[in-house]
């Protein structure tokens, strides 16, 4: 019954690999993201999808890649990880738009590069 | 672009006592504010929101007060439980802005028993 789900929680890799994150929510959501927390807890978005469409694309570097098979599904390949990628990841879905647009968040996913 | 101001980025408390975590953006056309609460290892999670068009809202022990002119919204939370340890974050987005949302720093909070 989660609501938001990422697999792997932890993905512990070398630099140079490339690795990938999923992210599933059963909410029947138009919108899902992704963030970025990093290890002082500062929490920024990446990127956001509505109907498999890409709408927030902020300034992150072209080896993120996300991809939303369906509008039920996100998920984030990155290419040749480097160390300042370590942080953890969270996925979240929303309406896309009316009063009660409140993102739901996903457990995360800890990306330790060594 | 938004800026999200968060302060203290700690506070200690006793329980039973109040705390008041205060934040300031920079975007006048923000009128979406809402609070999460982090507790470790999990990801954040809602606790209250305000829009702009409503100066103060409550629910039980939590309450959240929004100062339009001088661009700053608070949380409040009274009787402070150990329960309530957790990281706090505000965050602030423009209606529609494809529901971009900008966080403010984190405030941790400990409730001492």
């Amino acid at each position: 019954d989660t609501a938001v789900s990422q697999t792997p929680k932890y993905l512990v890799t070398q630099m140079g690999n490339d690795k990938s994150i999923k992210c599933e929510q059963n909410l029947g959501h138009d919108t899902m993201y992704w963030y970025k927390q990093d290890s002082k807890k500062f929490l920024k978005i990446m990127f956001s999808y509505n109907n498999k469409e890409l709408i927030i694309n902020e300034t992150v570097p072209n080896r993120f890649s996300p991809k939303s098979p369906d509008k039920a599904h996100l998920n984030l390949h990155i290419n040749s990880l480097e160390l300042g990628d370590s942080a953890v990841y969270f996925c979240a879905s929303s309406p896309f738009s009316g009063p009660n647009n409140e993102q739901f968040f996903g457990p995360g996913t800890r990306l330790t590069v060594l | 672009g938004e800026n999200v101001e968060q302060h203290p980025s700690t506070l200690s408390v006793q329980e039973g006592d109040s705390a008041v975590i205060k934040c300031t953006y920079s975007d006048s056309a923000s009128n979406y504010f809402p609070w999460y609460k982090q507790e470790l290892g999990k990801g954040p999670q809602l606790i209250i929101d305000i829009r702009s068009n409503v100066g103060e809202k409550k629910d039980q022990r939590i309450a959240v007060t929004l100062n339009k002119t001088a661009k700053h919204f608070s949380l409040h939370i009274t009787e402070t439980q150990p329960e309530d340890s957790a990281v706090y974050f505000c965050a602030a987005r423009r209606w529609a802005a494809g529901n971009k949302l900008t966080f403010g720093g984190g405030t941790r909070v400990l409730v001492k028993p």
